[in-house]
């Protein structure tokens, strides 16, 4: 069973628009979290890493948030551009070590012109 | 994608034949990954290896095997005991200080007949 789920699975929306992406994960015990991001047929790029004292974490158009109590994350994207046309994948680690890593199925997001 | 190169892109193979995928860092990393992706799932970890001429099995090593003869190298032989072998693959590679960021290369996308 997936302890890393997201919603949506998909999502379009508006060049210019924000967005949302969420995942909740039942991971324990829990080390960090990461978000990256997948362009089609491209390996996976990180964005964030947020450990468990970490609430939010920005990189440019990127926040990511962690409630580490309610095992919740969020990754807003501002303002958004064609070029963010991507897959979007929440991974939580389970320990220091970098190996034990639980993948999300991961959001696909479409943004039109 | 970080200094991880994988080759080829693409990959086609018959049914029956062994086949090896290459990945290589120039990073310096003492750990190295290959996870696979297909559609509609989280990648999911086949082997990884922590330090030269080590490595351990991830949750899907069955029909694979690795080897790690130099630190920069870690290439992975899909056997003919594979049952689904065509995929995305994809290499990752960590270092540095916790939480150990991982790195990932481009893919091969392997098709087998």
């Amino acid at each position: 069973k997936n302890q890393v789920e997201q919603s949506p699975q998909s999502l379009i929306i508006l060049e210019g628009k924000n967005c949302t992406l969420q995942c909740n994960y039942t991971v324990s015990p829990f080390s960090n979290l990461r978000w990256y991001k997948q362009d089609t047929g491209r390996g996976p790029v990180s964005l964030t890493i947020m450990t468990f004292s970490e609430n939010t974490k920005s990189n440019g158009r990127y926040t990511a948030t962690l409630d580490a109590d309610t095992k919740q994350s969020s990754l807003h994207i501002t303002a958004s551009q064609l070029s963010d046309s991507a897959s979007y994948i929440c991974v939580v680690s389970l320990s220091y070590s970098g190996y034990a890593l639980n993948f999300g199925k991961g959001t696909s997001l479409l943004v039109t012109p | 994608d970080g200094g991880i190169t994988q080759s080829p892109k693409y990959l086609f193979r018959k049914e029956g034949q062994n086949v090896t995928l290459s990945c290589e860092q120039n990073l310096n990393h003492d750990a190295m990954y290959w996870y696979r992706q297909d559609p509609g799932q989280g990648l999911r970890l086949i082997y990884y290896s922590q330090i030269v001429n080590d490595f351990q099995k991830g949750d899907i090593a069955e029909g694979y095997s690795v080897s790690r003869e130099k630190k920069e190298s870690f290439p992975l032989t899909v056997t003919s005991a594979q049952k689904n072998p065509t995929a995305f693959y994809l290499c990752a590679s960590s270092g540095g200080l916790a939480p150990y960021e991982q790195y990932f290369g481009p893919g091969t996308r392997l098709t087998v007949t």
